[in-house]
């Protein structure tokens, strides 16, 4: 089956500076790979996906790559502010008709 | 909006009982999924039911079962509790399963279940 491996786990960084959080995974089956916040007490919500055709997505300040080779995919949070502050979870999806997530990296934005 | 709404939100049971855990939503999407997530962790897939039947099923044993009903609603039921079962159950609509899933999609979870055993 899928493997995700999620870094770091935590990620402390000054508001208005970039966050980067790294996901692996392990089944070349794999083609879409979305992101999700979960913030305190609160369900996890989609905030950019990718698919296996595309290497890179952006929106705004949130921008995803992905390197189909290696079998990894990044999130890019640039000019952070405060209420970026959550627990972010990759997630790769396969044929298998399955979500694979990753254990989370909790992300704490300093004013 | 897709408003997806679980019940109950909290619960406690001891070790060996039995939970049954529901989940709707407003839209009446075809595919629910169920989602195990411990404290610190990652969602973990239990299952998925497209139009009434399960077609998919993470790593969890039997006694983790599932109904989903003619208006699209869902039932997650758990028997014989363990101690490790405690955890926040998500249901969640969409993520693009189906009979022959190519692709996946967003999915819309509910704000889940809160399982304690004691």
């Amino acid at each position: 089956g899928e493997n995700v491996e999620q870094h770091p786990s935590t990620l402390s960084v000054q508001e208005g500076d970039s966050a980067v959080i790294k996901c692996t995974y392990s089944d070349s089956a794999s083609n879409y790979f979305p992101w999700y916040k979960q913030e305190l007490g609160k369900r996890p919500q989609l905030i950019i996906d990718i698919r296996s055709n595309v290497g890179e997505k952006k929106d705004q300040r949130i921008a995803v790559t992905l390197n189909k080779t290696a079998k990894h995919f990044s999130l890019h949070i640039t000019e952070t502010q405060p209420e970026d502050s959550a627990v972010y979870f990759c997630a790769a999806f396969n044929t298998g008709n399955q979500f694979y997530f990753g254990t989370g990296t909790s992300l704490t934005v300093i004013p | 909006e897709t408003g997806v709404t679980q019940s109950p939100t909290h619960l406690i049971k001891t070790r060996g009982q039995q939970v049954t855990l529901r989940c709707s939503s407003q839209s009446g999407h075809n595919t629910v999924s169920w989602y195990q997530q411990a404290l610190g962790q990652g969602p973990q897939f239990i299952f998925q039911y497209y139009r009434e039947e399960e077609n998919g099923r993470g790593n969890f044993p039997p006694r983790f079962s599932g109904l989903q009903f003619p208006n699209y609603s869902s039932e997650l039921n758990v028997n014989a509790l363990e101690l490790d079962d405690s955890a926040l159950y998500l249901c969640a609509i969409g993520g693009g399963g189906g009979p022959t899933p190519l692709n996946g999609g967003e999915l819309f979870f509910g704000e889940g279940s809160r399982l304690t055993v004691l």
